[in-house]
């Protein structure tokens, strides 16, 4: 069965520019989370999606990020207009459970994104 | 509110050493309680985890860790350490009444010395 699959796996863009990352979770998992990684820093929580749903979207830093999941299926994740302070590693984690639920998330192997 | 707390960002230890990895929480629930493990270029991979029951956690590649209440402490040891061990290592906590949200602390590089 095919994990969690991230692309790219890495990006360099300008700032200014729009950069989209990809996701596709496991299938049959309706829970898919984005969390981002800064240099030396915690792994961060952006948001949740439940099917195409946004669940918790407290995360977000501001709103040139916008992340959809059209479907239930994969789903994207789009930086514009890209600042400096955007550069780290975007994860994407998937699982089959949600609410007061044990069940650990499955990730991908995240995609880099450098600004310039 | 939960927060973990990762002690030492890089940890160095001698092949065949004990290996301890610090992991302190703080939650106002009973926490669920997880070690994940990022090897180079790869993506986080599940350890162990403690929600319920005994309090000391076996996981893969002969890790374990032992959940400590009275010192909210998830601390993570291996008796022997492997080349192949050198990775950074994430605690991460997940308090039973949130949407799922997970806690990740900052991560503990380690370094296998042979």
């Amino acid at each position: 069965e095919a994990g969690v699959t991230q692309f790219p796996s890495h990006s360099v863009i300008e700032k200014g520019q729009t950069v989209t990352l990809r996701c596709d979770p496991i299938s049959g998992h309706d829970n898919l989370y984005w969390y981002r990684r800064v240099m030396g820093k915690e792994i961060k929580f952006l948001l949740h999606f439940v099917k195409e749903s946004k669940q918790d979207e407290s995360g977000m830093p501001n709103n040139r990020f916008l992340a959809e999941r059209t479907g239930g299926t994969y789903s994207t994740l789009k930086v514009q207009p890209a600042e400096l302070e955007d550069s780290g590693v975007y994860f994407c984690a998937s699982s089959q459970y949600s609410g007061a639920s044990t069940g650990e998330l499955f990730f991908g192997e995240g995609s880099r994104l450098t600004v310039l | 509110a939960q927060s973990v707390t990762q002690l030492g960002s890089h940890v160095s230890v001698s092949e065949g050493a004990l290996v301890l990895l610090r992991c302190n929480y703080s939650s106002s629930v009973p926490p669920y309680l997880f070690w994940y493990v990022q090897y180079p270029n790869q993506g986080l991979q599940l350890l162990l985890k403690y929600t319920t029951g005994a309090t000391l956690v076996k996981g893969i590649n002969g890790f374990e860790a032992e959940f400590k209440k009275s010192e909210t402490s998830f601390h993570l040891t291996k008796p022997s350490a492997h080349m192949s061990d050198a990775a950074e290592y994430f605690c991460a906590v997940r308090g039973t009444n949130t949407g799922n949200q997970f806690y990740f602390g900052t991560g503990t590089s380690l370094t296998v010395i042979p």
